[in-house]
């Protein structure tokens, strides 16, 4: 099966910061990586999908990038409603793994 | 408005069987591949199944195969999970997911709120 492993497990940050958080799988899985954002009580909401595209009504702030093994979640100008999980997920073959989650909290 | 909402959950033995269910509503169900997805509190997502459109194909994690099973009636714009077997380790909110798009590269773009099983004596 496919790893996925997100850095970091958690981070603090401000309103207006730049945030940024990886996701490396065990082998190549192109371009089949997602994003999720995860809040408490709450079920998943999509934010990116194969690696780059931000899913319809998901604001501009929020950007993907990478290939093959290493991949990338940009937040620009942090706001308050993004303190959240941020979890990654690979679709490459049928059988799906997500990274363990990325819990941003408030400095 | 696209739904989901799961149900059959609940308190079960270890050993023991249950079935959840997804009643599907505000898009064309039969148009689209299914999942199920389970969390147990406070901790990470695992991805239990899916279910392309006209229930042909179904693929599982290797940790429920031989003992879960993913259906789907079209008619009833509905998704199932028949569970057996149940071992503690089973015990997660179970999610009811859409795929975007008809492929099994596809992210999932709809959740529902979940069901929690609980395998408990």
């Amino acid at each position: 099966d496919i790893q996925m492993t997100q850095s970091p497990s958690s981070l603090s940050a401000s309103v207006g910061d730049r945030v940024t958080i990886t996701c490396r799988a065990s082998q190549s899985i192109s371009k089949y990586l997602n994003w999720y954002q995860q809040k408490p009580g709450k079920a998943p909401k999509l934010l990116i999908y194969e690696a780059s595209n931000l899913h319809r009504g998901v604001p501009p702030r929020f950007g993907g990038s990478g290939s093959g093994t290493d991949f990338s979640l940009t937040i620009t100008y942090l706001q308050p409603e993004d303190f959240a999980t941020y979890i990654c997920q690979h679709s490459y073959s049928n059988s799906w793994t997500f990274g363990q989650g990325t819990k941003v909290e408030i400095k | 408005e696209v739904q989901l909402v799961e149900s059959g959950g609940g308190l079960v033995q270890p050993g023991g069987s249950l079935t959840l269910s997804c009643a599907a509503s505000g898009f064309i169900f039969s148009g689209y591949w299914m999942s199920w997805v389970r969390q147990v509190p406070g901790k990470g997502l695992q991805w239990v199944a899916t279910i392309n459109q006209d229930g042909s194909a179904k693929y599982y994690v290797d940790s429920v195969k031989g003992r879960f099973t993913i259906s789907r009636d079209n008619a009833q714009n509905s998704l199932y999970l028949q569970v057996h077997s149940l071992r503690a380790g089973d015990t997660a909110l179970y999610y009811c997911a859409r795929l975007y798009s008809p492929a099994y590269y596809s992210p999932l773009d709809a959740w529902g709120q979940g069901t929690l099983v609980t395998v408990s004596s």
